[in-house]
Formats: structure tokens, C-alpha cells, sequence
């Protein structure tokens, strides 16, 4: 298993078009999380899954934001009409249910620029 | 909510000793961890502490006081490639999911 993977790297977009990214988590790894990082702040928390099912979305995520994982393998977030404040790093991670000693595992994250 | 605070920016000499500190403020605690997050990468898993003590893991160690709402990750023999934030995050079981909370980070500059 190569880790947690995320696609694409970079994203350019114009403001008001729709944009959607990819997570791939540690198959062994039922659950999967999606943040946000903007520069010089910690990674913001927007909402996770276990398996397939979204159990809690953050009350900072618009109803822009929608986020699958049909499968309880991918996810993928969806952006719509973009804003110049949606521009940040979106960091997916995974982890077991009872992360304890072994954290979470986050991929290298899209960061999506919004002109 | 939670309330997480660590130092924005601390400097210190390779081969040196440095002590980040992290205050936190929650209720239903469940346990705090640090990542190290070289600029532009994704934060990589330091350690995990839920009791109070000290985790040593090589030159890294982590110290957690629950009473004190207070914990520090000690770094020894400071390399250049430890230049990096340090992110403090904190586990609660606020509405029965303990997703963890992250604090701005702490940037450390390590200088020859």
C-alpha cells in the first residue's frame, strides 16, 4: 500500500466553476477524513466517513460542499461554484476507528487556487 | 468547543534541544497528537499521548499533564531537516467522534 493518494496535486479554477477531487485512503483504513488548510493555520476540519457512511459534516462546510465515498474505498469532494476563499490545501487522511498510537495518515493533499 | 494554543514561531541552533508547548481547553478529552508538516507536504503522525507522562520516541519526546490542560513535544539534537511546523491537535468526545481539533501549528526554523 503506497499511503493515502490524492489527485489532482494542484487545481487552478476560475471563480464559479465546479471543481471535484480524489482520495484514495489506506485500504485497510475504514475511515477517511477530509480538511482544509489555509497558509499559516492548522488543518480545519470539514467532515469524515466510516466506510460509506458520512457520519458528521462541519458546521463551517457550506452547502457548496459535498463529499462521497460510494464504495467505502475513494471519496471524492465536490466544489461548486467556487469562491476566492475556498482557495486552500484539502488534505484527506484515514485511519482505523481507534486511532490511539497510530494517528492518522494523510496524503499530500490538492491544493486548489481559485482566480 | 475546543481552544488550542501553541507558539507561532521559535528559532533554535542544530544539535540543540527545543520544547514546544501546546495548551488546550476541552471537555471529554480522549488525547492529544503532534505532526510534524514540512512546507508544501502533507503532516506526518509524531505521537499520541492520552495519559499523563512522557512518550519518548527516539529524539523526539511528548509530555502530557491532563490537570494542566498542557502538553509539550521536546525535540534533541536538532538537525537542519527538523526545520518544520508543529502541529498540536487535540481528541475530544464532543459529539461522540473524537475528530481532532488542530492548533495553528508552530513553525521551527533550526539555524546552522
Amino acid at each position: 500500500d503506497t499511503g493515502v493518494s490524492q489527485n489532482p496535486r494542484h487545481k487552478i479554477t476560475k471563480r464559479g466553476q465546479n471543481v471535484t477531487f480524489r482520495c484514495d485512503p489506506i485500504s485497510e483504513h475504514n475511515r477517511l477524513y477530509w480538511y482544509r488548510q489555509t497558509l499559516g493555520q492548522g488543518p480545519e476540519f470539514l467532515t469524515y466517513f466510516q466506510n460509506e457512511a458520512q457520519l458528521e459534516k462541519s458546521r463551517l462546510l457550506s452547502d457548496r460542499f459535498s463529499a462521497e465515498r460510494p464504495k467505502g474505498s475513494f471519496s471524492t469532494l465536490e466544489i461548486q461554484r467556487t469562491e476566492q476563499g475556498d482557495s486552500a490545501m484539502y488534505l484527506c487522511a484515514s485511519s482505523f476507528p481507534e486511532t490511539g498510537a497510530y494517528g492518522y495518515t494523510f496524503g499530500s493533499g490538492t491544493r486548489l487556487t481559485v482566480v | 468547543g475546543q481552544n488550542i494554543d501553541q507558539p507561532t514561531e521559535m528559532t533554535a541552533t542544530e544539535g540543540a534541544i527545543v520544547q514546544i508547548n501546546c495548551t488546550y481547553q476541552t471537555s471529554g478529552f480522549n488525547g492529544l497528537f503532534w505532526y510534524q508538516q514540512h512546507a508544501g507536504e502533507a503532516p506526518t503522525f509524531l505521537s499520541y499521548n492520552v495519559l499523563d507522562g512522557l512518550e519518548e520516541k527516539g529524539r523526539f519526546s511528548s509530555f502530557l499533564s491532563r490537570s494542566k490542560g498542557y502538553s509539550y513535544l521536546l525535540l534533541k539534537e536538532l538537525q537542519m531537516k527538523d526545520s518544520a511546523s508543529y502541529l498540536c491537535a487535540v481528541s475530544s468526545a464532543s459529539g461522540g467522534s473524537y475528530i481532532p481539533t488542530f492548533g495553528r501549528g508552530t513553525s521551527l526554523i533550526v539555524h546552522p
